[in-house]
This record gives structure tokens, C-alpha cells and sequence, in this order.
């Protein structure tokens, strides 16, 4: 079974600047997604970047960007210039690829906070 | 338009009632959940359908009964529920297929049972 482990339980960081969020999983697989999911205080989760196991390239998405180590099974966060609105819980997931019946496993999350 | 829609936002019952949640998406998604969620915690899968059919009952007690009418709508009926079931529950959407990795959230319901 994949697991995924976020091993920080809460970090902050001072609006403007740069906070990396660390996720590392374990798989056997070789075809799969990996995922940051955003969940502000009592809103709606949102999906802020995917990553695709077969490509090499980091995915970035504007002040969002992930650096995917494979070898490792790592793939941690990065969001530049904070800000306030960045505040929420952040969740890494994985997913394998084959359709519905391919779970989405969740990290336990990191609570993310963002000082003015 | 890729949202996902959940009536009620918010519910209160009693351990007797019977009560629906319902959950709908018009992105021509063919797969939908149902989860569960505890303050501070990560999503509990419920259950998975896939072209209206149920997929995946992830052992989830029968006081929980989900429904999917059409494959735009997904509901989950509730019946002599318990304190502890008390949470936020979430339902997505997905496309279906191999390369069908994105679910997209609805913003929940936020169910206490009294």
C-alpha cells in the first residue's frame, strides 16, 4: 500500500517571503500522480499543483512550484512571496494511475500560517 | 466551469432523523466520492462511483446509504447516525480512465448529530 508522510504538523512563514512544505511517499509503482491540495479554515479544498511521475520537469503553477525527487519519493512545496491568503491546511496526496477505483491518498496535512 | 456544488452547507440532526446530503457536478465527470473529514485531519474515502455504479464501499456502516440518480448527481442518505459521525463531508468529482487524477472538492457539508 502507498503511504504519504508529512512529518511537520505546522510551519509559518512572513508574508513575502519563501516557505517549502516537505511530503515524501512510498510506492512500488511506476505510473503515478502526486498532488498539493489547499484548504483554507472552514472552505473549500483546492487543488494547487499536480505532478505526473513520468515527467522530469517540475510543475509550477505561478508563485507555486514543486521539486519532485523520484529516486528520493519526495516532493515538497514551494510557495513564494507569501501571502495571507496562503494561510490553510495543505495536504500532499497520491494517487495511482487506473482510473476511479485508484484512491487518493492523503498526507496527514500541515497547518500553514502566514504572518502580516 | 469546474465546481462542484453541496446542499446543505451546514445540518444538525437528531439520532432518529433521516436526512440526504446532496452533491452535483456538471462537468461531465463520470466518477464521484463521497468523503469524511475530522477537524484537522486528512479526507476519509466513503464510497466511490464510477458511470453511476458503486465502486467502493470503503466499509462504511450502513446508517450511511449513497445514491447516484444520474451521473450529475450523487446523494448520501442518512439514517440513526451518532455522535461520533458528527464531521465534514466532502464530495468529488473526477474524470474516469487511466489518466483520470484530478478530483475536484465540493465545499461540504457540515453535519452534527445531537
Amino acid at each position: 500500500a502507498q503511504t504519504v508522510t508529512q512529518s511537520q504538523p505546522e510551519m509559518s512563514v512572513q508574508e513575502a517571503e519563501t516557505v517549502t512544505l516537505s511530503c515524501t511517499y512510498d510506492t512500488s509503482e511506476s505510473d503515478y500522480y502526486l498532488f498539493w491540495y489547499k484548504q483554507p479554515p472552514s472552505r473549500q479544498m483546492i487543488l494547487v499543483i499536480r505532478q505526473e511521475a513520468y515527467k522530469q520537469q517540475n510543475a509550477t503553477e505561478n508563485r507555486f512550484s514543486v521539486n519532485f525527487q523520484k529516486a528520493a519519493k519526495s516532493f515538497s512545496l514551494k510557495i513564494s512571496d507569501s501571502q495571507l491568503g496562503d494561510a490553510a491546511m495543505y495536504f500532499c496526496a497520491y494517487r495511482s494511475a487506473g482510473g476511479a477505483n485508484s484512491k487518493l491518498t492523503f498526507g496527514k496535512g500541515i497547518t500553514l500560517s502566514v504572518r502580516p | 466551469d469546474t465546481e462542484v456544488t453541496q446542499t446543505p452547507k451546514h445540518l444538525v440532526m437528531g439520532m432518529t432523523n433521516k436526512k440526504s446530503l446532496k452533491c452535483e457536478q456538471h462537468m461531465g465527470h463520470r466518477a464521484m466520492y463521497w468523503y469524511k473529514q475530522k477537524a484537522k485531519k486528512p479526507p476519509e474515502l466513503m464510497f466511490v462511483y464510477s458511470y453511476e455504479k458503486l465502486s467502493i464501499n470503503e466499509s462504511v456502516p450502513s446508517r450511511f446509504s449513497p445514491e447516484c440518480p444520474n451521473s450529475s448527481l450523487l446523494n448520501l442518505h442518512l439514517h440513526a447516525l451518532q455522535p461520533e459521525d458528527s464531521a465534514l463531508y466532502l464530495c468529488a468529482s473526477s474524470q474516469e480512465g487511466r489518466y483520470s487524477y484530478e478530483q475536484y472538492f465540493g465545499p461540504g457539508t457540515r453535519l452534527t448529530v445531537t
